[in-house]
């Protein structure tokens, strides 16, 4: 079946930028989601980048999408300690209809 | 903003007993759907429900869970007699329309269920 992969944690200083990876096995993947869930909270959508893009950009954000690869990263520019929080990869595909199958998340941790 | 909420935030039950979760989702979504966490693992879809029936669910949906939309704004799951790997962290969604169509499930803030 589908797998999503992702690295357990990052650190990073405010004001630098943070890249978290995430690699997928399905090569059928339609859409790929990055979610962000904070304390207490949902998962909250960021962004996410159709199958035949190589590249979205939203304000502080870019999303990088290697499909030869099959490797999705996600640059937040200049972060801050608000973007402390736990950052989920997700792949979504036709044949999988609406599920979405989510990699195990990266927790950032900005430090001041 | 219009946000999908879920009740009870924490509920404890004894193996064997059944619970029932809740769930409001977005009003003029359509699709619905419910997933779990257990603590260190990764978020895993359980069921997504259309039209008032069952459109597609995982291995893990088995004949211990159902979902239910009583009413025209309540959406629910339950669980027949919990195990104690049922414990987890119980996640709602919503979307507007399919996913498949790159439309965006917006999430509730998920019900933790321990068993104990």
């Amino acid at each position: 079946g589908e797998d999503v992969e992702q690295s357990l944690f990052l650190s990073v200083r405010e004001g630098d930028s943070s890249v978290i990876n995430c690699t997928y096995t399905d090569s059928s993947s339609t859409y790929l989601y990055w979610y962000k869930q904070e304390p207490g909270a949902g998962l909250q959508l960021l962004t996410y980048i159709f199958s035949n893009m190589d590249m979205k950009q939203d304000q502080r954000l870019t999303v990088l999408l290697n499909k030869k690869d099959k490797h999705l990263s996600l640059r937040i520019a200049d972060t801050q300690t608000g973007d402390s929080a736990i950052y989920f990869c997700a792949e979504t595909s036709r044949a999988a209809g609406n599920k979405l199958t989510f990699g195990g998340g990266t927790r950032v941790l900005v430090k001041p | 903003e219009p946000e999908v909420t879920q009740t009870p935030s924490h509920q404890v039950t004894q193996m064997g007993q059944e619970v029932i979760l809740r769930c409001v989702p977005i009003s003029n979504h359509l699709y619905f759907y419910w997933y779990r966490q257990i603590l260190g693992q990764k978020v895993e879809f359980l069921v997504s429900f259309y039209n008032n029936e069952i459109s597609e669910k995982s291995e893990i949906f088995d004949d211990q869970f159902s979902v239910e939309r009583p009413d025209g704004s309540n959406f629910t799951l339950k669980i027949r007699s919990t195990k104690l790997e049922d414990s987890a962290m119980y996640f709602c969604a919503s979307s507007e329309l399919g996913t498949s169509g790159g439309d965006e499930q917006f999430f509730g803030p998920g019900t933790r269920l321990t068993v104990l």
